[in-house]
């Protein structure tokens, strides 16, 4: 079964310091990853995702994320975090083959704070 | 372009009432996705239209929950005899028809059962 966690609930940083988001992933076969973002009382908006190629993947507002297959992780950084980041980050994953082709699977969600 | 866009924004409805949840793909969009986020649940998902293929029903929590498409467009997610559990928000998404292709949400029906 396809599974995602994101191990802390908060994570809070200053203005102009880097920024880091955990996920690791359970999934059978190849895995796509996928971050998401999420303002208050809004959708979720894409940032990048990984299929396959290099590990370090870039994505949109200075997002990155490096794939780490041995680590069966996912982390979302940014060098320099600004006050506008805060914002709920969904990491999901999505099997490349079986009966649950379809659908993302989604951690619980990360509450990103940048104080300034 | 147009995004996804979901209708009703909020929708307040008493227990046992049936609520129906609409949802606009991107234009050209095969896929189509139906997800629920409450607080004690994260993320879950419900429903996933392919094309003409028959629909992934695996998520939908009850027999009260169905979903259609029409014309391979316009969703609508239909919720029989409202139970105050089914309070979330509903999220729907749509991607092009390839697995490793993004799938971009709309902002969601706020559902509240009375």
């Amino acid at each position: 079964a396809q599974s995602v966690a994101q191990p802390e609930d908060q994570v809070n940083v200053a203005e102009g310091n880097p920024l880091t988001v955990k996920c690791t992933y359970s999934v059978s076969g190849n895995p796509y990853l996928f971050w998401y973002v999420q303002y208050p009382n809004r959708g979720l908006q894409f940032l990048l995702k990984y299929i396959t190629g290099d590990n370090l993947v870039k994505g949109s507002y200075g997002f990155e994320a490096e794939f780490n297959k041995s680590q069966t992780s996912f982390h979302l950084k940014k060098p320099s975090a600004l006050v506008s980041d805060s914002a709920l980050y969904f990491c999901a994953v999505r099997a490349d083959r079986g009966s649950t082709l379809g659908r993302l699977y989604f951690g619980r969600g990360t509450q990103l704070t940048v104080w300034p | 372009g147009a995004g996804v866009s979901q209708s009703p924004s909020n929708k307040v409805t008493e227990k046992g009432k049936d609520v129906e949840l609409r949802c606009d793909p991107i234009s050209g969009h095969t896929a189509l996705y139906w997800y629920r986020q409450s607080l004690g649940q994260g993320l879950e998902f419900l429903i996933y239209f392919q094309g003409n293929s028959a629909p992934d029903k695996s998520g939908l929590p009850s027999d009260r929950f169905s979903a259609e498409r029409t014309g391979g467009s316009v969703s609508t997610l239909t919720i029989q005899r409202t139970q105050q559990e089914d309070s979330a928000v509903y999220l729907c998404a749509s991607s092009p028809d390839r697995a490793a292709d993004t799938q971009y949400f709309g902002p969601g029906t706020r559902l509240t059962v009375l």
